[in-house]
């Protein structure tokens, strides 16, 4: 399996822009994560989802932010309009029900607003 | 809420030493407590895990304990290697309801000096 895949690997844009970041999980996990990463704030988990379903979204840190999972094997999160404070590291993990904690991490988007 | 402590935050070792990294977790019903390791330029990676029904697991150089009681676990890695520079983090499940993600320390960046 080609694991989680994650694009763009890196986006620059400028404040107010929009931005999408796009993850692929691995076929047949039926649970999806959202993180961002940052130095401050460590790894924090945005939002996730089960067969396509948002359960928990209170990471969201604002209206900026919104996340779809229209399908089993796509998901993005989208920030409009864009602040140099979003700029970190977004991270998409996996995980399956029967092992639903250990999670399977992509290789991350790193956005910078400008 | 769960809330996870991680200390410390930097690790130097020498090659060939044993490094420790320990966490705190606040919720007592919390039963699931994962490690990640992620290396520069990665997503983190499941390391080794421990449920709450045992006390100590090891796998090759990595080993971690867990007490229940004092809410604290622990991660051991013996003969440190350079490839062992990484960051490390804990995580522990949130809450009892059943349908909670993970949790995650702040991490801890170690350093094998070669």
């Amino acid at each position: 399996d080609a694991g989680v895949i994650q694009s763009p690997r890196h986006e620059v844009t400028e404040m107010g822009q929009e931005v999408t970041l796009r993850c692929k999980p691995i076929s047949g996990h039926d649970y999806l994560f959202w993180y961002r990463q940052t130095m401050m704030r460590g790894l924090e988990l945005l939002i996730y989802f089960n067969n396509n379903v948002p359960i928990d979204d209170s990471g969201m840190p604002e209206d900026r932010f919104s996340a779809k999972m229209p399908n089993a094997s796509f998901s993005t999160l989208k920030i409009q309009p864009s602040e140099p404070r979003d700029s970190a590291v977004y991270f998409c993990a996996s995980s399956f029900d029967g092992s639903r904690y250990e999670q399977y991490f992509g290789p991350g988007t790193r956005l910078t607003v400008t | 809420g769960e809330n996870v402590e991680q200390h410390p935050s930097t690790l130097s070792v020498q090659e060939g030493d044993s490094a420790v990294i320990k966490c705190t977790y606040s919720d007592s019903a919390s039963n699931y407590f994962p490690w990640y390791k992620q290396e520069l330029g990665k997503g983190p990676q499941l390391i080794i895990d421990i449920r709450s029904n045992v006390g100590e697991k090891k796998d090759q150089r990595i080993a971690v304990t867990l007490n229940k009681t004092a809410k604290h676990f622990s991660l051991h890695i013996t003969e440190t290697q350079p490839e062992d520079s990484a960051v490390y983090f804990c995580a522990a499940e949130r809450g009892n309801s059943g349908n909670t993600p993970l949790v995650f320390g702040k991490g801890t960046r170690l350093s094998v000096i070669a």
